[in-house]
């Protein structure tokens, strides 16, 4: 079985630019996560979706942030307009209905 | 203040040598697992717990809810050890899970 897939695996971006992460979850599971981590603020959660209804959309990361999940094997998280502070490592999950989470291997973003 | 505070959050063991990490909570906690990121960033999950405790290999976990506290215990340390140990736990019914800062293991030849 295949794990979560995350692309790109890594992503430049410009100050200002759009930048569409992209997340694959585990066939069959329900929850999916994306979480932001920085060695700072550590794994902090952006948006989480069970059965693609939005659960948690992450609080302070609503205006730049947004996550869709447009059917449940495929999920995105725009970023829009980037700023240097948004450089971080941005990781999907998914688990069954709460069960055992599984990641990706994360997107490493640059924001010069 | 922290939810879920783990320590200690940084560890130097000599390869072949016992250690407990551990993870205390503030909330309510009703499941809790363990991941391992490597030095190269991959999260891995190690354990899933309900109350109780779970063994694999040379891990052993705990969770006793009702003094919230989860351990992790690593015998007989190996190299492919090293990395950052992640407790997070979910407060029933909340479906997200909250994640400890991080204990960084350091396993020395």
């Amino acid at each position: 079985d295949a794990g979560v897939t995350q692309t790109p695996r890594h992503e430049v971006a410009e100050k200002g630019q759009t930048i569409i992460l992209k997340c694959e979850p585990v066939s069959g599971h329900n929850d999916l996560f994306w979480y932001r981590q920085t060695k700072i603020q550590g794994l902090e959660l952006l948006s989480y979706f069970r059965s693609k209804s939005l659960m948690e959309d992450g609080g302070a990361f609503k205006d730049r942030f947004k996550a869709e999940m447009l059917n449940s094997s495929f999920s995105t998280l725009k970023i829009q307009p980037t700023e240097p502070k948004d450089s971080a490592v941005y990781l999907c999950a998914s688990s069954q209905q709460g069960d055992t989470l599984y990641f990706g291997a994360g997107t490493r973003l640059s924001v010069l | 203040g922290d939810k879920v505070k783990q320590s200690p959050s940084a560890l130097s063991l000599q390869e072949g040598t016992n250690s407990a990490l551990r993870c205390n909570f503030s909330i309510a906690a009703t499941t809790v697992q363990w991941f391992l990121q490597n030095p190269r960033g991959s999260l891995m999950n190690l354990f899933y717990l309900v109350p109780g405790t779970k063994e694999n290999g040379r891990l052993k976990s705990a969770f006793d809810s009702k003094e919230s506290y989860s351990t992790l215990h690593i015998r007989d340390a190996q190299l492919e050890d090293s990395g950052t140990y992640f407790c997070a736990a979910e407060v029933y019914n909340q479906g997200k899970l909250i994640f400890g800062q991080g204990t960084k293991l350091s396993i020395k030849p």
